[in-house]
């Protein structure tokens, strides 16, 4: 089956820099994303990786292993906005999104 | 980006009624269009996947005779929720692809968030 997995919650301080891993085992792979949700919003767009390596972007940086099934997405100077959900999605050989739960980002001050 | 709204963005209704949620790309067409469920502290699941033209695609549990989907035209796509039950209250969010973009990305909706009494 498919199976996307990724811790359920974690928290970091305010200006810190935290790791959040994604593992995947999927029937295929035509790409990796990571998105940010609010609580009651929709999800909005971070990162695609389909290529081994960082993808770095401001203050987010995503990285992927396509051999390990492995991704992170790394937070830089976390802010308390920064608190929301981090959900790690990737497509298959169908080109359908499979999400994972999602891990709930609790920044401290 | 691609944007993509939805209307209504809250709705509340009585046990056995029928609600249609609309979901638009404003500024692409989007062949293929996705209708989400998120139940509170869960993740997003996948109910159908609506494609311009023809049946949509539904997901395993989910009944095709209770979330209706009709995807008339490149920048629309309804749902409609028949016969709703409180357990039926949740956020349904849909999303979309531009099939003009370099990657395989999403586009959601804002989200309507569906309360039946």
């Amino acid at each position: 089956g498919q199976n996307i997995d990724q811790p359920t919650e974690m928290t970091a301080t305010e200006g810190a820099i935290v790791q959040i891993n994604c593992t995947y085992q999927t029937s295929g792979f035509n790409g990796l994303f990571w998105y940010q949700q609010h609580a009651g919003e929709a999800p909005t767009f971070l990162s695609y990786n389909v290529l081994d390596g960082l993808e770095e972007k401001g203050r987010f940086s995503s990285f992927l292993s396509r051999s390990k099934g492995y991704s992170y997405l790394l937070l830089k100077e976390l802010q308390m906005k920064d608190s929301a959900s981090y959900l790690c999605a990737v497509t298959d050989s169908n080109y359908q999104l499979i999400w994972g739960a999602g891990t709930k980002l609790i920044i401290k001050p | 980006g691609a944007v993509v709204s939805q209307h209504p963005s809250w709705v509340i209704c009585k046990s056995g009624t029928s609600v249609k949620i609309e979901c638009r790309s404003l500024d692409f067409q989007a062949t293929t269009m996705f209708w989400y469920r998120q139940f509170p502290k869960q993740s997003l699941m996948l109910m159908a996947t609506s494609n311009e033209g023809s049946k949509a695609t539904y997901e395993q549990g989910v009944e095709k005779d209770k979330f209706l989907i009709n995807h008339a035209s490149l920048t629309l796509s309804t749902l409609t929720v028949t016969s709703a039950h409180p357990e039926d209250s949740s956020f349904y969010i849909c999303s979309a692809r531009d099939p003009s973009g370099d990657t395989n990305e999403q586009f959601f909706g804002p989200g309507t968030r569906l309360t039946v009494l």
